[in-house]
């Protein structure tokens, strides 16, 4: 399968744990894009990547998250001192520079209890 | 700000029937406008954008400027229709990020 891929596809966690999710965007694409989405509401930009540079970061992004993409292939996202309202799916997607089209992974769905 | 509308959360019809998902938008500016689709289990699709004006599976979209709209339409749904739909908008340029819309779950009855 030539898709982005996400790992892990699920985790439960306690709160105040740490989590660290993994995003591998299709080869050729030097964008990779965060996206969060809760129960009943659309996807919501978190940050994104060209290449090795994160270019921009929401609001939504909190001091507790943190993202990187180090050699501008796979990227992390963590979050920090997990709060049940952290819980939500984690979507990366992936484009090439110039294309519009954004290729989404399957979603990393987090619960924390 | 920008920002995607679906004012509805569900459409029910019958296989045969013409479906129309409304969405609105806001962006100063020129935006890209599509529509994203979420089978069951599967992951999230684009299933057409404004700027191709083509049409993908029977589904088309007309951008309208005037009234910041990009309804889908479908003359007569399938059963296989049945779907999450999303609307969303991005800018030019850097700003590539996707804004979609809360989402219309679309189901063909048979």
């Amino acid at each position: 399968d030539t898709g982005v891929s996400q790992d892990p596809r699920h985790k439960i966690t306690k709160r105040g744990q740490n989590v660290t999710f993994r995003c591998d965007p299709i080869s050729e694409h030097n964008r990779l894009y965060w996206y969060r989405q809760t129960l009943g509401q659309g996807p919501e930009f978190l940050t994104y990547f060209q290449n090795e540079a994160q270019l921009e970061k929401s609001r939504l992004l909190s001091d507790r998250f943190s993202a990187e993409r180090p050699k501008g292939s796979f990227s992390t996202l963590e979050i920090q001192r997990t709060e049940q309202g952290d819980s939500a799916m984690y979507l990366c997607a992936s484009s090439s520079q110039g294309a519009v089209e954004q290729y989404f992974g399957p979603g990393t769905r987090l619960t924390v209890t | 700000a920008q920002r995607v509308t679906q004012p509805e959360k569900l459409l029910s019809v019958f296989k045969g029937a013409p479906v129309e998902l409304k969405c609105n938008y806001s962006y100063s500016g020129s935006p890209e406008l599509f529509w994203y689709v979420q089978y069951s289990r599967q992951r999230l699709q684009l299933l057409l954008r404004h700027i191709s004006r083509e049409s993908i599976k029977g589904f088309t979209a007309d951008l309208n400027k005037g009234e910041t709209s990009f309804h889908l339409k479908k003359p007569f749904a399938q059963e296989e229709d049945s779907a999450m739909y999303y609307c969303a908008l991005s800018g030019t340029g850097a700003n590539s990020k996707l804004t979609f819309g809360k989402g219309i779950t679309l189901s063909v009855r048979p």
